[in-house]
């Protein structure tokens, strides 16, 4: 029953070296969310597709980028992750913006070495 | 620019006990406003939300929250706490039309035997 998959749940890397995280969807959604979460904040929105068009936020780091190849996949690249880039990354799907319910996946856990 | 904001980044409660999470907005219009909930190392669910019909909405888990727009408020209750309700609680604003979500920075719950 499994909806918004992220995988993996925890993810190591080291200082400068890329990683990709991924996120895949069983609902159908046309919009599939990026968060960042630091430990005790709230999240924080990286970016988002509708469909296949791209939004970036405007504080987002231009190293982190994003990949939605079709409906049910998304992904986050981190071309070269820093210390500060530790965090939670949330993917969230929902069938259109404003009032529209989030989904969320269960979170991949970033540590940087 | 929409915002929200949490009064209390910790309540603690006894078992059995009321549960009041205070959540304010800033919006030029009364927007969408959403409760989720988060337990630890796991993506958010969405407890409630307020989309311009009935000011008291029911939610999960035996939580409400009553729309006020006199006072600006979204305010979440639960009548008697359990244990099962600690977790970490998010309040969330969008406006009206294709909006992404802005969260509050969190209220984690505390429930004592």
């Amino acid at each position: 029953d499994a909806m918004v998959i992220q995988n993996p749940r925890y993810q190591v890397t080291q200082f400068g070296k890329p990683v990709t995280l991924s996120c895949s969807q069983t609902l159908n959604h046309n919009v599939m969310y990026w968060y960042q979460q630091k430990s005790s904040q709230a999240p924080k929105l990286l970016f988002h597709y509708y469909d296949k068009d791209f939004n970036n936020e405007a504080d987002t780091p231009d190293n982190f980028q994003s990949r939605r190849p079709n409906t049910s996949f998304c992904f986050l690249d981190i071309r070269s992750p820093g210390l500060g880039d530790a965090a939670m990354y949330l993917c969230a799907t929902s069938r259109g913006l404003g009032e529209e319910t989030q989904y969320f996946g269960p979170g991949t856990r970033l540590l940087v070495l | 620019a929409q915002s929200v904001t949490q009064l209390g980044s910790h309540v603690s409660v006894s078992e059995g006990a009321l549960v009041l999470l205070r959540c304010n907005y800033s919006s030029s219009v009364p927007p969408y406003l959403f409760w989720y909930v988060q337990y630890p190392n796991q993506g958010l669910q969405l407890l409630l939300k307020y989309t311009s019909a009935a000011t008291l909405v029911k939610g999960i888990n035996g939580f409400e929250a009553e729309f006020k727009k006199s006072e600006t408020s979204f305010h979440l209750t639960k009548p008697s706490a359990h244990m099962s309700d600690a977790a970490e609680y998010f309040c969330a604003v969008s406006e009206v039309g294709y909006s992404t979500l802005t969260f509050g920075k969190g209220t984690m719950l505390l429930v004592s035997p």
